[in-house]
């Protein structure tokens, strides 16, 4: 079966620091897409980066990047230049190609410090 | 662009009562429609899968007769709790998708049951 894994609950981080949020994976599946999800205190689920397994190039979204090592099963997000903005829950998602179900992890808070 | 609303934001119902929630994809035609309950400080909670024009696929443990979905054009789908109890007070979140494996998310709605 396939299962998320982020084994961070929770994380702070100075304002224009770096963070680095983890996630690991499992699946036997070669093709499959990851994604880094945030949810605000509004609660409102907004997509950070997408991760294509195919593709060796790391998924960069302007502060966001991510670190994605599929040998490993690995999908890590760096988050650069933190900003108090950023203080969310953030969760990590698995989809196998083709099924459009998503398989979340548990999440990780990240506090940002002024 | 990818845009999903959801209506109501927030709902109160007396026990006994069916409540209607609303998710519509609003400049994308979604092809399947998902919809989620998150409990308090918890991860996303798969409920139902659909698919327009077609019956919903219900994960196990969701009683489908009293979770009933509807996805009756590429725009739009409706989750109604029917007879609703107080244990069912939840955030509940709907995503969709369209061509591909992103899944964009409404902003959720709250339901109270008294």
């Amino acid at each position: 079966a396939q299962t998320v894994t982020q084994s961070q609950p929770e994380m702070s981080v100075q304002e224009a620091e770096t963070v680095t949020l983890s996630c690991t994976y499992d699946t036997s599946e070669s093709d499959y897409y990851l994604f880094w999800y945030k949810q605000p205190p509004s609660r409102q689920m907004i997509l950070v980066i997408r991760q294509e397994a195919y593709k060796q190039q790391n998924a960069t979204e302007n502060r966001f990047s991510v670190n994605f090592q599929k040998a490993a099963k690995s999908f890590s997000l760096k988050i650069s230049d933190s900003q108090l903005g950023d203080a969310a829950m953030y969760f990590c998602a698995y989809t196998a190609s083709g099924t459009y179900k998503y398989i979340f992890g548990t999440g990780t808070r990240l506090k940002v410090l002024a | 662009g990818a845009v999903v609303s959801q209506h109501p934001s927030w709902v109160i119902c007396k026990s006994g009562t069916s409540v209607k929630i609303e998710c519509r994809s609003l400049d994308f035609q979604a092809t399947t429609m998902f919809w989620y309950r998150q409990f308090p400080k918890q991860s996303l909670m798969l409920m139902a899968t659909s698919n327009e024009g077609s019956k919903a696929t219900y994960e196990q443990g969701v009683e489908k007769d009293k979770f009933l979905i509807n996805h009756a054009s590429l725009t739009l789908s409706t989750l109604t709790v029917t007879s609703a109890h107080p244990e069912d007070s939840s955030f509940y979140i709907c995503s969709a998708s369209g061509a591909g494996d992103t899944q964009y998310f409404g902003p959720g709605t709250r339901l109270t049951v008294l």
